[in-house]
């Protein structure tokens, strides 16, 4: 089936450091997502992204869709302790009709 | 408007006991996909219904079953647990499903299977 390489898996940095972390796929897909996941919670959706090369932004967070639809990236500007928790890719394709994620990234912000 | 709700939160079964897990999506939601949550494989897809219908399947054994209600509440099945069925289940509801866009996740159900 379609696997999702997400990196790094786990990030230790700074308050107010720059984050970046991305997925790779052998597959295409239609639709590129980024979620955030608490302790206790579940995913919270951050970033969509529909189009090949499209860039979208949601505050801090900067999110890509690779002009060969196999990857995507995530940036984080001037991180904050809030930003703690793990961050997922997320890959839908029309193929197969179902959303499949990446192993995640693991984020810790020192103050 | 309220959320995902899913329970129980919590559940603890023994070796060889079904459990069932519920999923109360979005008011309007007709899509609840499920996967299961482990920190060695990630996220897993499990099956999504939509409209009382399951509409796709992951890979995972016939012993984890679902259904969906006419309300659009749904309901998944573990039966003869095993001990790597400790999870964290989650359920993802949306209009529509389809391009994946509007999945709002519950907190999930965590099984533990002794």
């Amino acid at each position: 089936g379609q696997q999702l390489n997400q990196s790094p898996q786990s990030m230790f940095i700074q308050e107010g450091e720059d984050v970046s972390m991305n997925c790779t796929s052998s597959s295409i897909f239609n639709t590129w997502l980024w979620y955030k996941q608490e302790p206790g919670e579940g995913p919270v959706l951050l970033i969509a992204l529909y189009k090949a090369g499209e860039l979208t932004s949601n505050g801090r967070l900067t999110a890509q869709f690779g002009i060969t639809r196999k990857d995507s990236f995530l940036n984080i500007s001037a991180s904050i302790p809030s930003d703690v928790g793990i961050y997922f890719c997320a890959g839908f394709s029309y193929n197969n009709n179902d959303m499949r994620f990446g192993a995640g990234t693991r984020l810790t912000v020192k103050p | 408007k309220a959320g995902v709700t899913q329970t129980p939160r919590y559940l603890i079964k023994t070796r060889g006991q079904q459990v069932t897990l519920s999923c109360s999506p979005i008011s309007g939601h007709r899509s609840v996909s499920w996967y299961q949550q482990t920190p060695g494989q990630g996220l897993q897809f499990l099956f999504e219904y939509f409209s009382e219908t399951q509409r796709n399947k992951g890979n995972f054994p016939g012993r984890f079953s679902g259904r969906q209600f006419s309300n659009s509440r749904s309901e998944m099945n573990v039966s003869t647990l095993e001990l790597g069925d400790s999870a964290l289940y989650l359920c993802a509801s949306s209009l529509a499903g389809g391009n994946g866009y509007g999945y709002t996740f519950g907190s999930g159900t965590r099984l533990t299977v002794v």
